[in-house]
């Protein structure tokens, strides 16, 4: 199947600076990609989706000041926690699509934030 | 609107026994449905779908499920358990479009 890459897969960070999560699909032009969150012992909480070019959909309830999305190529998307508090601490994925494919889902993303 | 209930948050089996991981769904389409699993600290690895082909859909790793349009039910399935197999699995639904829905997920342990 085709491949989605997530860098890094594990991220430590002081409160109140900002990080950012690359999600790259590498053998295909991913036309839409997905932002998920996991928390323990829960299912994925899709974020927001964002289209090549155009600004990203978000979710109910997921600020988009905080959660900065920015899909700038075919290939590459990235998600950035703006002032990351202690809360946000989770497993971030993201999942690339084709268009009419099925969704590829990156490793993960560890973020924790002390 | 689609939903997705897995009715088991947690199976534990023996090793060397079927495994039976249940999902239900709700869809105003003809759905496409999934079967992921993730293992700790690892990303998401489709095991199988469904995409209205056959409904006895098999995937890696001996795992399979049928879809049952009558019964709204896409359960999976294994006929022995290994210990590799020990890790969360997602049922999802995807209607035309974009969104991605999945269940709550199910825990599978596997005893020796």
């Amino acid at each position: 199947g085709a491949v989605v890459s997530q860098h890094p897969s594990r991220v430590i960070c002081k409160s109140g600076t900002s990080v950012k999560i690359e999600c790259r699909s590498l053998d295909f032009q991913a036309t839409t990609m997905f932002w998920y969150r996991q928390f323990p012992k829960k299912s994925l909480m899709l974020m927001a989706t964002s289209n090549e070019g155009s600004k990203a959909t978000y979710e109910q309830g997921v600020e988009k000041d905080k959660f900065l999305i920015n899909h700038a190529s075919l290939t590459l998307s990235t998600l950035t926690v703006t002032s990351a508090h202690p809360e946000d601490s989770s497993f971030y994925i993201c999942s690339a699509r084709a268009l009419g494919t099925e969704a590829f889902f990156g490793q993960g993303t560890r973020l924790t934030v002390v | 609107a689609q939903s997705v209930t897995q009715l088991d948050s947690h199976v534990s089996v023996s090793e060397g026994t079927p495994v039976l991981l249940r999902c239900n769904y709700s869809s105003s389409y003809s759905p496409s449905l999934f079967w992921y699993v993730q293992h700790p600290n690892k990303g998401l690895q489709l095991l199988l779908k469904y995409t209205s082909a056959a409904t006895l859909v098999k995937g890696i790793n001996g795992f399979e499920a049928e879809f049952k349009k009558s019964e709204t039910s896409f359960h999976l399935t294994k006929p022995s358990a290994h210990m590799s197999d020990a890790a969360e699995y997602f049922c999802v639904v995807n209607n035309a479009g974009n969104m991605l829905t999945f269940g709550g997920g199910t825990r599978l342990m596997v005893k020796p």
